[in-house]
């Protein structure tokens, strides 16, 4: 069975524009979370997705924005980078919104510069 | 404020040796907690959890973790390291369902290294 499929697995952009970071979440997995991992530092919480809608939100300015598809899968979307947005994402899929149900993918290394 | 402290930044341990980390957790509710293990440029997985029940619980890769609710504290424990245990190892407290209170906080991760 296929994991948590997140692309691009690296990518360099500079600042001010903007990036898209997509994930696919495990088949029959409902719900899509987002974290940011900042080097040195235990992953942030950013958005969590379930059954198409938004069930929470993290501390992060609105810059940051994410959608989940009738497929599940998801987009991260980061508008006007800076230096400081330069991370690994990290998607998480659920069967449902219960976090206990967790399954990581690989992440999304973004450098921006 | 909700928050997960691991004291140890970094652990040498000698192969074969015993491993113990720390985590301390403060969480209003009953928390749920959880150990990773990230190795370089990877995911995070799953070593075990803690909902209710047993405080001591068992987990993957021969990993065992004791919760102590006096004591705020959710230790993750092996009898014996090997060299492929040399990863970094988080720890995270949720309640269980989602919303942006329902969803993990994580320490800052101890960097475990093994020696031969």
């Amino acid at each position: 069975d296929a994991g948590v499929t997140q692309s691009p697995t690296h990518l360099i952009k500079t600042r001010g524009q903007h990036v898209t970071l997509r994930c696919s979440p495990i088949s029959g997995h409902k719900s899509v979370s987002w974290y940011q991992q900042v080097l040195g530092q235990g992953p942030q919480f950013i958005f969590q997705y379930y059954e198409k809608e938004e069930r929470g939100r993290g501390n992060f300015p609105d810059r940051f924005s994410a959608r989940q598809f009738p497929n599940y899968s998801s987009e991260l979307n980061v508008n006007a980078l800076l230096l400081g947005d330069s991370a690994l994402y990290l998607c998480a899929s659920s069967l449902d919104d219960r976090v206990y149900g967790y399954t990581f993918g690989s992440g999304t290394r973004l450098t921006v510069v | 404020a909700q928050s997960v402290t691991q004291p140890d930044i970094h652990i040498t341990v000698s192969e074969g040796a015993s491993l113990e980390l720390r985590c301390n957790y403060s969480y209003g509710a009953t928390p749920y907690l959880f150990w990773y293990v990230q190795s370089p440029g990877q995911g995070l997985q799953l070593l075990l959890k803690y909902f209710s029940g047993d405080t001591l619980v068992q987990g993957i890769k021969g990993f065992e973790a004791e919760f102590k609710r006096s004591q705020s504290s959710f230790n993750l424990r092996k009898p014996s390291v090997h060299w492929s245990d040399a990863a970094e190892y988080f720890c995270a407290v949720g309640r269980g369902y989602g919303g942006s209170q329902g969803n993990l906080i994580f320490g800052k991760g101890t960097k475990l290294s093994v020696k031969p």
